[in-house]
């Protein structure tokens, strides 16, 4: 079993859509969750992360975190064209070693 | 401020080659690592730097060494490169090290291997 697992996809929505993108992590002793946004050829670059169960809103973004449930969402509000790129997990781990996920590929289509 | 920045951009190396990735930061961050990323694998930690003068181990370390430098650079050196360390090596710091649980990792624009 992967220490982060993540719908490969594609996921595809269309444009103003909700998107919905999804992490499960193994080590129950995890402190903190990261999302990063990967475009095509380039770097991961930070969206958010979440420590605290419940929801957190950045903008058209809100992660949640279920540790109960070992399980991380992101939300992606009014979805747009540029948002289309692929999006990495990472977990902090209990013995503070970074896991990141395979990564959710998601297209919006206009 | 360039933030992480890493040379070369892309590399050609046939099999036993020797080469060394470099990977420079200016935001005066104590912590870099090293990460391959390769498809359907994500990023996976190679070596790691938690401050100037040390370096530790990550998942996959074989066919690699570190070097810090100084507080600025974190230096990858494939001594005797073989196919399967083709990949897309990725550079990233961060402020507070290993201690802090919200400490957040900042990427560099990678360097794309193949090794033939």
């Amino acid at each position: 079993q992967k220490e982060v697992e993540q719908n490969s996809g594609p996921l595809s929505v269309p444009e103003g859509a909700i998107a919905s993108l999804n992490c499960t992590y193994s080590d129950r002793g995890s402190q903190s969750f990261f999302w990063y946004r990967q475009y095509s050829g380039k770097s991961p670059e930070l969206i958010m992360f979440i420590y605290s169960n419940g929801d957190k809103e950045d903008g058209r973004f809100t992660a949640q975190l279920n540790k109960a449930s070992q399980y991380v969402s992101l939300l992606i509000r009014d979805s747009q064209p540029s948002d289309s790129a692929t999006y990495l997990c990472a977990v902090r781990q209990d013995n503070n070693d970074m896991r990141f996920g395979a990564g959710t590929r998601l297209t919006v289509k206009p | 401020n360039a933030g992480v920045t890493q040379t070369p951009k892309f590399q050609v190396l046939k099999t036993g080659q020797s080469m060394t990735l470099q990977c420079a930061q200016d935001m005066n961050h104590n912590s870099m690592y090293w990460y391959r990323q390769d498809p359907g694998m994500g990023l996976r930690l190679i070596y790691y730097s938690a401050s100037e003068g040390t370096t530790d181990k990550g998942e996959v370390p074989n066919g690699y060494n570190v070097s810090r430098l100084n507080k600025r650079e974190f230096s990858l050196r494939l001594e005797s490169a073989a196919p399967s360390q083709t990949s897309v090596y990725f550079c990233a710091s961060s402020e507070a090290g290993q201690g802090g649980h919200t400490d957040t990792q900042y990427f560099g624009p990678g360097t794309r291997l193949t090794v033939l």
